[in-house]
């Protein structure tokens, strides 16, 4: 089957580096976006993993390994507004794949 | 640019009622999605279009679901009854293509069914 998995839940602190893991079973699969969504809003877009490694976007940084089937969100120095729900999403061929997401905590 | 717009933003609705959303994707964006999220859920693909044709429904609850986007740009997403399971948020996303790195979402509608 086509499925996405990523922990439910994650703490953390401010100024903290937080590391939200997604694992994944899709075929034809060809990059991997995350997504951000704060409670009562859209989903917007933060990256996306065509090909193997890292890609850094400010504090945000993303990883694709496609051997492994995985990749990750790397979110650093966080802050208490990147207290959200946070989706991986595989794109194939024919449609976006979404994870269950993990919802963020960030404490003072 | 304007972003993807949908309406109405809140629904309340009776069940057995029909009940219609609508929406406006960003111009030029040829695929068009429409979901159906559940809190603490991610969003559930129900139909994807390309420009205007539904080149994947097998999400979608045809007994009671309907969707058309004419001219392949506004869509409309129908249910018809409602029934109280069918509270949640319907969200519109557009991509340029399905090859594309960037989904942009709508505000969605919240509906709740009494």
């Amino acid at each position: 089957g086509q499925s996405l998995e990523q922990p439910s839940e994650v703490t953390a602190v401010e100024g903290a580096i937080v590391q939200i893991n997604c694992t994944y079973q899709t075929s034809g699969f060809y990059g991997l976006s995350w997504y951000q969504q704060h409670d009562g809003g859209a989903p917007t877009f933060l990256s996306y993993n065509a090909l193997d490694g890292l890609e850094e976007t400010g504090r945000f940084s993303s990883f694709l390994s496609r051997s492994d089937s995985y990749g990750y969100l790397l979110l650093q120095e966080l802050q208490m507004k990147d207290s959200a729900s946070y989706f991986c999403a595989g794109a194939n061929n024919r449609k976006l794949i979404w994870g269950l997401g993990t919802s963020l905590a960030v404490n003072p | 640019e304007a972003g993807v717009v949908q309406s109405p933003r809140y629904k309340i609705i009776e069940k057995k009622q029909p009940v219609a959303f609508w929406c406006n994707p960003i111009s030029g964006h040829n695929t068009l999605y429409w979901y159906r999220q559940n809190l603490g859920q991610g969003p559930e693909l129900l139909i994807r279009y390309e420009n205007e044709e539904a080149v994947d429904d097998s999400q979608l609850p045809k007994d009671r679901f309907s969707a058309e986007r004419l001219k392949g740009v506004d869509s409309t997403l129908k249910i018809q009854p409602a029934e109280l399971g069918d509270s949640a948020v319907y969200l519109c996303a557009s991509i340029q293509s399905v090859r594309g790195t960037e989904a942009f979402f709508g505000q969605g509608t919240r509906l709740t069914v009494v």
